[in-house]
């Protein structure tokens, strides 16, 4: 079975840390996106990447960052955290497939709240 | 650029009754179109996905999705509700090709009344 696996359910840090949330999928995907979930807002992507060492902002990109060293994991970053970080950030991979546009498979999310 | 509207953030429902979750979507290319669920504190599982060829799509847990591209539309729907289908559903469109970036409605939470 395909798994995205997060590595804290929850978090809580303080405002001015480095945070790291990492990601680490089984599927041999090319593909990994971060995105975080706020009510009323749905999904929002902050950064994916197709490639190893590539990676490409998405919609809300300012005040994160992103390392993709193995193809397997990918790792957000909150250079210094803010309380307006506070929100559900879930990771999720997909295959690269030239041709059609597949599916996303996602972890169960990290729940960070920054005080 | 694509976008997707997910009309009525709450959906309550009797249990046995139809679900119809709406979702309208714009995009410049051929879309592929998704609905997926969230069940409180897990990620997103996907329910179906439309990408060319029949335009009634079939999907897990008896849920079922209509493409219609004159009216822009991919409304989920499913005839019978069951109290596990309380959850929280997102529809998703993408453009053919690229990096595969997919853009997500802001979700409908359905409730299922005994």
């Amino acid at each position: 079975d395909v798994k995205v696996t997060q590595s804290s359910r929850y978090l809580v840090k303080r405002t001015g840390e480095k945070v790291f949330l990492e990601c680490v999928q089984d599927m041999d995907h090319e593909n990994m996106f971060w995105y975080r979930q706020d009510p009323g807002l749905g999904l929002r992507l902050i950064y994916f990447s197709y490639d190893v060492k590539m990676k490409e902002k998405g919609d809300i990109p300012e005040g994160y960052s992103v390392s993709r060293e193995k193809k397997e994991r990918f790792s957000l970053i909150l250079e210094s955290a803010s309380t307006n970080q506070t929100s559900m950030y879930l990771c999720a991979s997909s295959p690269l497939d030239r041709g059609r546009v597949q599916p996303q498979h996602f972890g169960d999310g990290t729940r960070l709240s920054i005080l | 650029a694509q976008s997707v509207t997910q009309l009525g953030s709450h959906v309550s429902v009797s249990e046995g009754a139809l679900v119809l979750l709406r979702c309208n979507y714009s995009s410049s290319v051929p879309p592929y179109l998704f609905w997926y669920v969230q069940y409180p504190n897990q990620g997103l599982q996907l329910l179906l996905k439309y990408t060319t060829g029949a335009t009634l799509v079939k999907g897990i847990n008896g849920f079922e999705a209509e493409f219609k591209k004159s009216e822009t539309s991919f409304h989920l729907t499913k005839p019978s509700a069951h109290m596990s289908d309380a959850a929280e559903y997102f529809c998703a469109v993408s453009g053919t090709g690229g990096y595969q970036k997919v853009t997500f409605g802001t979700g409908t939470k359905l409730q299922v009344i005994p």
